[in-house]
């Protein structure tokens, strides 16, 4: 069936990179998201990246899909005290849903 | 867009009580979801519809759970009765139509607590 995994913890130091990974298990999705989720608050999507693609770079965030092992990763540089959150990534369901890991919560220590 | 609109924001009801929660989805969105999040099981996807009409049901938990979409611009998400395990995080979220390349985007969320 339809599965995505990642872990759910990750703890850097701020100015650090922090890579959060995720494997998933639908090869016929045409997009994969990152979303993020502060405190209290709904989730916000942060980037996606087309499956025809193998990196995308949006300003800190860069996003590196292997198709072949179907794994994804998110790379924060730089990361700040206010990245801290947890971030979801998704795959498109087969019936036009997404399906969501259990989300890694970073924490970023002073 | 003011964006996807949820209430209450917060519920705190007594076990077998009604509870109806609310969503607006934004403007000219053709997709409506609804989601569950719990610390055990992560985030769940309950049910979700398209042009008004449910698409896929296999999510909701049981015959307490229903959910109706009378009109493109409201959705409601029914529990009656109420148990304690039902205490969780309830998301609304809508997208432009359904499909594998839809962003979804997510309203702020009901936090339901059900002593």
């Amino acid at each position: 069936g339809e599965d995505v995994e990642q872990s759910l913890f990750l703890s850097v130091r701020e100015g650090d990179s922090s890579v959060i990974n995720c494997t998933y298990t639908d090869s016929s999705s045409t997009y994969l998201y990152w979303y993020k989720q502060e405190p209290g608050a709904g989730l916000q999507l942060l980037t996606y990246i087309f499956s025809n693609m193998d990196m995308k770079q949006d300003q800190r965030l860069t996003v590196l899909l292997n198709k072949k092992d179907k794994h994804l990763s998110l790379r924060i540089a730089d990361t700040q005290t206010g990245d801290s959150a947890i971030y979801f990534c998704a795959e498109g369901g087969s019936q036009g849903n997404l399906i969501f890991g259990k989300g890694t919560k970073l924490s970023v220590k002073p | 867009d003011a964006g996807v609109i949820q209430s209450p924001r917060h519920e705190v009801t007594e076990m077998g009580q009604e509870v109806t929660l609310r969503c607006k989805p934004i403007s000219g969105h053709n997709s409506l979801f609804w989601y569950r999040q719990t610390m055990m099981r992560g985030l769940e996807l309950l049910i979700y519809f398209n042009n008004n009409v449910p698409i896929d049901d296999s999510g909701m938990p049981e015959d307490r759970f229903s959910a109706k979409m009378p009109n493109a611009s409201f959705s409601t998400l029914k529990i009656q009765p109420s148990e304690p395990r039902d205490s969780a995080v309830y998301f609304c979220a809508s997208s432009l139509t359904s499909g594998r390349a839809e962003t979804q985007y997510f309203g702020p969320g009901t936090r339901l607590l059900v002593l």
